[in-house]
């Protein structure tokens, strides 16, 4: 199974603070990567697909970028509705896999 | 809009066997453009996948759950459900519905494989006694 290590386990920013979470396949996945937001007790949400693609519903300070074996994703400036739990997924291989999340926190 | 509803039990015995239904409403379960899916989040950790069902009927499992895991499509019925037998206190979890595009084939595998656009609300199964 492909293993998607996600950097850093959790992370404290402010609100306005630029954000950017890290995620490394164990082999190559070309542009097969996607983001989630996970809040307790929600269902995940989807903000980025095939790597860099903002799905409709995402807030547009959330990016994404990479490809091959390193994806990030970034929040360009944090919002109070931002600190959640993220979860990137590798679309590539079955089996899907996902990261072991990153918690963003309020500093 | 396309909405997922999760329902079954919310208390399971140890050795017996997890059911969940996922109503698809807004939407139908015999599009060929999507594939409809199933992943828990245990109490402090992370996402799982567990299985995946194609609209014809052709079915892909994580292989740590293979030899538990059956999930089947209902068309008329407009649901996908799930079957883990023999649960033990480890398959205590948030269990997701959800729909994945049917955009990318696996060819080594045979498999749709992908994300997931649209979810469940979830349904917290407790395994216990």
């Amino acid at each position: 199974d492909i293993q998607m290590t996600q950097s850093p386990s959790s992370l404290s920013a402010a609100v306005g603070d630029r954000v950017t979470i890290t995620c490394r396949a164990s082999e190559s996945i070309g542009k097969w990567v996607a983001w989630y937001q996970k809040k307790p007790g929600k269902a995940p949400k989807l903000l980025i697909y095939q790597a860099s693609s903002l799905e409709s519903e995402a807030p547009s300070r959330f990016s994404g970028s990479g490809s091959g074996t390193e994806f990030t994703l970034s929040i360009s400036s944090l919002q109070p509705d931002d600190f959640a739990t993220y979860y990137c997924q590798q679309c590539n291989t079955y089996p899907v896999t996902f990261g072991g999340g990153t918690k963003v926190e309020i500093k | 809009q396309l909405q997922l509803q999760e329902s079954g039990p919310g208390l399971v015995k140890p050795s017996e066997t997890l059911s969940l239904t996922c109503s698809v409403s807004g939407g139908s379960v015999s599009s060929s453009s999507y594939y409809w899916g199933w992943v828990r989040q245990p109490p402090g950790k992370g996402l799982e996948w567990i299985g995946s069902v194609y609209y014809s009927g052709s079915t892909t499992y994580n292989p740590s759950l293979k030899s538990r895991v059956s999930v089947s499509v209902h068309t008329s019925e407009n649901h996908f459900a799930l079957k883990l037998s023999s649960v033990t206190a480890a398959d205590t979890a948030e269990y997701f519905c959800a729909r994945g595009p049917a955009e990318n084939y696996d060819l080594r595998s045979g498999h749709w494989v992908g994300a997931f656009d649209i979810w469940g609300q979830g349904t917290m199964v407790t395994v216990s006694s």
